[in-house]
């Protein structure tokens, strides 16, 4: 597996479940990013986690909890969302936070009803 | 918050036309990236440029850096079906390392 990838790429889901979002990159880098694309908006930033370490948290409710379990795997637990988290989750890397060049996944539309 | 503006927003053109993209900011950039977004896809790196002034091509693209790197654009000569999709510039404000997306222009090329 090359680039990043994302599962599941679609995703609908009761504003009382609970879900995952699955990103993964084997492309030896040391930081991994949460952007969150909505209609008519600018990509969001959500999360930055850097050496495994979240160096940022872009004022995101707490329904959304990122985990980095090692340098290739980034996870989004969603709980609780409401209908207008509905949007394209993308999940990006680079070789160190701050460096240009980012790498995106192919992202997971979430429709939540 | 830093903001970059992209314009035009939304753009249709004929195969074969030439189009230019702009991308704006009262901010200074000490980098600046230019993506390209599909439908159901992630953005797709094309070009960085770094010095104020720069232009790097990239087959029938042709981006530019301004001299006081607050602002960019995009050329596209003879443009083509595949063109077509979403365009982003993106920069990094002085010693940060937040990567701040503009709002984007959607092209079309049509035969």
């Amino acid at each position: 597996e090359t680039g990043v990838t994302q599962t599941p790429r679609h995703l609908v889901m009761g504003m009382t479940n609970k879900k995952s979002l699955k990103c993964e990159q084997h492309l030896g880098h040391n930081a991994m990013y949460w952007y969150k694309q909505s209609a008519k908006k600018p990509l969001e930033l959500m999360f930055v986690y850097s050496l495994e370490e979240r160096v940022e948290n872009n004022s995101v409710p707490s329904r959304f909890s990122p985990e980095c379990p090692n340098s290739s795997h980034l996870f989004l637990h969603l709980h609780t969302l409401q209908p207008e988290d509905s949007a394209l989750y993308l999940c990006a890397s680079s070789l160190r936070w701050g460096t240009a060049g980012y790498t995106f996944g192919s992202g997971t539309r979430l429709t939540v009803v | 918050t830093q903001l970059l503006e992209q314009s035009p927003q939304f753009l249709s053109i004929q195969e074969g036309e030439n189009l230019t993209v702009y991308c704006n900011s009262s901010s200074v950039f000490s980098s600046l990236q230019w993506y390209r977004q599909e439908p159901g896809e992630g953005p797709v790196l094309l070009v960085t440029v770094v010095t104020g002034g720069e232009v790097k091509k990239l087959k029938r693209l042709t981006f530019q850096f301004g001299d006081a790197r607050k602002d960019s654009s995009l050329h596209i000569t003879a443009a083509q079906t595949g063109d077509t999709g979403l365009y982003l510039c993106a920069g990094f404000t002085g010693g940060g390392n937040k990567l701040t997306f503009g709002t984007g222009t959607q092209l079309k090329v049509e035969l």
